[in-house]
């Protein structure tokens, strides 16, 4: 079965700094992995997608997540956070046979002025 | 591209009625459908899978009788909370699969009385 797991409940940078937000995975092939953001009372918001080839993967809004297969990792970097990344946001894995993903419990980022 | 709408974005009923919930692609076409439904400060919980033209796949311990999917067209799937009771107050998100990724609508915030 596969799993989802973000290591960071709650994470706070400063305005102006760099970000990491981890993601590791558990699947028994290439998985398809996905990370997406959610603002308060709002759906979510795809950010950037993997399913193959370059594992360096470039997303909307500055955001890029470079897959590792050795660590069977998918982390989400971004160089310069603004205030209004304050959100939480959500890595999946998806089947790509029943279409569905599994999302981990999420990581709420504050960005601190 | 990929939009996704809900409808109604929040609804308050009386306990005892139902309410019914609407989940659009509004430039796309989707054969597979999923409803979610999230607590606060929690992730995704995924209830069912929608496809077109043929009954939901519900998700272990989600009661099909109780929260009715309808995948009457390629653009249009329905939830319908009958018989709602205070414990089905949640958010309620969809998405629709488009053809390998999940694009989510905004979400329907029901309150049950």
């Amino acid at each position: 079965a596969q799993s989802v797991t973000q290591p960071d409940i709650h994470i706070t940078v400063s305005e102006g700094a760099s970000l990491e937000l981890r993601c590791n995975y558990s699947y028994g092939a290439t998985p398809y992995l996905f990370w997406y953001v959610q603002s308060p009372g709002q759906g979510l918001q795809l950010l950037l997608k993997y399913f193959s080839g370059d594992t360096l993967v470039q997303g909307i809004k500055g955001f890029e997540a470079e897959f590792k297969r050795s660590q069977s990792s998918f982390n989400l970097r971004k160089p310069s956070v603004h205030w209004s990344d304050a959100a939480e946001y959500f890595c999946a894995v998806g089947d790509p046979n029943a279409g569905k993903s599994t999302f981990g419990d999420g990581t709420t980022l504050t960005v601190k002025p | 591209g990929a939009v996704v709408s809900q409808h109604p974005s929040w609804v308050i009923c009386k306990s005892g009625t139902s309410v019914k919930i609407e989940c659009r692609s509004l430039d796309f076409q989707a054969t597979t459908m999923f409803w979610y439904r999230q607590f606060p400060k929690q992730s995704l919980m995924l209830m069912a899978t929608s496809n077109e033209g043929s009954k939901a796949t519900y998700e272990q311990g989600v009661e099909k009788d109780k929260f009715l999917i309808n995948h009457a067209s390629l653009t249009l799937s329905t939830l319908t909370v009958t018989s709602a009771h205070p414990e089905d107050s949640s958010f309620y998100i969809c998405s629709a699969r488009h053809p390998e990724t999940q694009y989510f609508g905004p979400g329907t915030r029901l309150l049950v009385l």
